[in-house]
């Protein structure tokens, strides 16, 4: 079936590196995403991983794929205060029209 | 790139009610929608795929016949949740279908609350 697990909850310092995990378990998904959500707010796309991939690198953002255990992970570096919000990692699942099977959320507050 | 707008972006009503909510795409010509719901501090549970021209396919546990799907056209699709009730009270947002994967058009989302 399709689950997309998150950790629920994340708390760093201002300046330190941030890593929020993802699982997935459909293993023919053809791109894995991240996105953030405000408070009271829609989503943005931060960034994408084809399933090919290993590891992209966006300025502060690096998302690794380990396909093998079906692992997403996002780290963020040097994690500012308007970092803070709701991450979600989210899976595709068919080709033309595809699905986005969504995680529970990660919610990552930066103290200062 | 392609403009997704929803309207109305907030609503309020009363129990028994019925709301249409409707997902308009600006400059892109849409034979796919899908309309997802976020329950608040939760995820989003995609709820059902909008086709043009033919029925939506609903995901399990959506009831059909209380969040009628229309795709009208090639840039307009409508939620319509029939005889609201509280457990509704929820924050819905479509998504455009048949873009590349790299691509992703949400909707600003609707927040709806039964009184």
């Amino acid at each position: 079936g399709e689950d997309v697990e998150q950790s629920l909850f994340l708390s760093v310092r201002e300046g330190d590196s941030s890593v929020i995990n993802c699982t997935y378990t459909d293993s023919s998904s053809t791109y894995l995403y991240w996105y953030k959500q405000e408070p009271g707010a829609g989503l943005q796309l931060l960034t994408y991983i084809f399933s090919n991939m290993d590891m992209k690198q966006d300025q502060r953002l690096t998302v690794l794929l380990n396909k093998k255990d079906k692992h997403l992970s996002l780290r963020i570096a040097d994690t500012q205060t308007g970092d803070s919000a709701i991450y979600f990692c989210a899976e595709s699942i068919g080709d033309s029209s595809y699905k986005l099977i969504f995680g529970s959320g990660t919610r990552l507050l930066v103290r200062p | 790139g392609a403009v997704v707008s929803q309207h109305p972006s907030w609503v309020i009503c009363k129990s028994g009610t019925s709301v249409k909510i409707e997902c308009r795409s600006l400059d892109f010509q849409a034979t796919t929608m899908f309309w997802y719901r976020q329950f608040p501090k939760q995820s989003l549970m995609l709820m059902a795929t909008s086709n043009e021209g033919s029925k939506a396919t609903y995901e399990q546990g959506v009831e059909k016949d209380k969040f009628l799907i229309n795709h009208a056209s090639l840039t307009l699709s409508t939620l319509t949740v029939t005889s609201a009730h509280p457990e509704d009270s929820s924050f819905y947002i479509c998504r455009l279908g048949g873009l590349p994967q790299e691509t992703q058009y949400f909707g600003p989302g609707t927040r709806l609350l039964v009184l």
